[in-house]
Formats: C-alpha cells, structure tokens, sequence
C-alpha cells in the first residue's frame, strides 16, 4: 500500500472536467510538505505536471490545476483531450519515512 | 537544454550487483542547481524514490534499500551511478534517472517545493538467471 493514497481510475468524455484526489497524513501532506503531480503516458517516463501544490513549470497547459487542503491534494484536469489518458502520480516527502513517497497512481480514460 | 540518459546492463543475476549510469547534458552536473536522483518502476506498478545526491556531496536514501544502495557522481563524466547490491527479483524495473531544478534552494524544507522536472527515458533491468 501506498503512503499517499489514489484512486485506481477515474475517466470522463472529451471536454469535461476530471478530478484526480491524493490523501496522505500529518506526516506528509498534513505536515504541509508541497505536492507534485506526474502524468505517465503509455511507455513513457514521467512528466512534472504540478509542483508546489499549486505551480505549472512552463509548458504545462492551464487545463491542469492543483490545489491542497489539510492533508490532502487533488490535480484537475479541464477540457480533457483523448492524449491526457495514461497514469497520474502525487508526490511528497514523509518525514516520519524520510523519504519522498508517491501515490499509487491513477489510471485516467478518456471515454 | 537539460537531457538525461540512463545506461547498463538490462539482465543481472540474482544477488550480484545491478550498476547503473545516467549521463547528463545540457548543463554541469556540479552545478548548485539541481538536485539529481533515481526512481524505480517495477512493472505494471507505481513509482518508488531510490534516493537522491546534491552537488555539495550529500545523500539521501529510501531507507528500505539504504543498505543495499550507493550513489556516486563522476563530475568528468558529468555522470552519476547507481549501484544496488544483493538484488533479487523484486529489483526487477524500470529504472528512471531524474532531476529537480531548484535554483541554489536545495535543501530541505525548500528542496520539497520542487518536482522532478526532467527524467531520462528508463532503462528496464531484469534479475533473473
């Protein structure tokens, strides 16, 4: 089990709006240690989508957006495309583990 | 631009050594910039933190592999390596060289502000014999 905890999946059609949640604990999100959002695509390496909790390094479109709350995050994903389907990872650091965690990961379809 | 690639061997046998060596571009790998690491994708599973160097010479270890693991940096080469001693099949992945941009602010709690901004392509390592 993962420390951080997502989703398995979530889908939706073209041009609507998709939530991705992340829940950790006092020792990660809730201690306010900043979350990272990744999107894997199939056969790739991972992409940094979301750092800070909040910030898009340059490139990132819009349509992704993150946002935390207590011990929690959640990356939203707008307008979605048919190439937005693949995998999504939140990260942060444990300092109970020492080290930095990611979530399971979540499976986005794009219907 | 900033590129990393990852190289080594694809199989290792059970026990022995799995070396890794991910080859940097586009920039100094001594630089006060970057915080460098590697992450582990066993397949069909989530992502796992090996560990992680900065340019001033210090370490840090996931510590369920700090026994098993070294990370090295060859500032000639502008190359750092990855040793993982006494592996077995549970070592099997795909293993991803990454790097943090954190502008000089690498260490903790700044560091943790920052994401792995570039990773290399992933090298697959298969232990088997």
């Amino acid at each position: 089990q993962s420390v951080l905890t997502q989703p398995p999946s979530v889908s939706g059609a073209p041009g609507q709006r998709v939530t991705i949640s992340c829940t950790g604990g006092s020792s990660n999100i809730g201690a306010g240690y900043h979350v990272q959002w990744y999107q894997q695509l199939p056969g790739t390496a991972p992409k940094l989508l979301i750092y800070g909790n909040t910030d898009r390094p340059s490139g990132v479109p819009g349509r992704f957006s993150g946002s935390r709350s207590d011990a929690s995050a959640s990356l939203a994903i707008t307008g979605l495309q048919a190439d937005d389907e693949g995998d999504y990872y939140c990260q942060a650091y444990d300092r109970s583990l020492s080290r930095w965690v990611f979530g399971g990961g979540t499976k986005l379809t794009v219907l | 631009q900033l590129q990393l690639q990852e190289s080594g061997p694809g199989l290792v046998k059970p026990s022995e050594t799995l070396s890794l060596t991910c080859t940097v571009s586009g920039d100094s790998i001594s630089s006060r910039n970057y915080y460098w690491g590697w992450i582990r994708q066993p397949p069909g599973k989530g992502l796992e933190w090996i560990g992680s160097f900065y340019y001033s010479g210090s370490t840090s270890y996931n510590p369920s592999l700090r026994s098993r693991v070294t990370i090295s940096v060859d500032t000639s080469k502008n190359q750092f390596s990855l040793k993982l001693s006494s592996v077995t099949a549970a070592d099997t992945a795909v293993y991803y060289c990454a790097v943090a941009f954190c502008g000089g602010d690498c260490y903790p709690p700044a560091l943790y502000y920052y994401g792995l901004d570039v990773w290399g392509p992933g090298t697959t390592v298969t232990v088997s014999s």
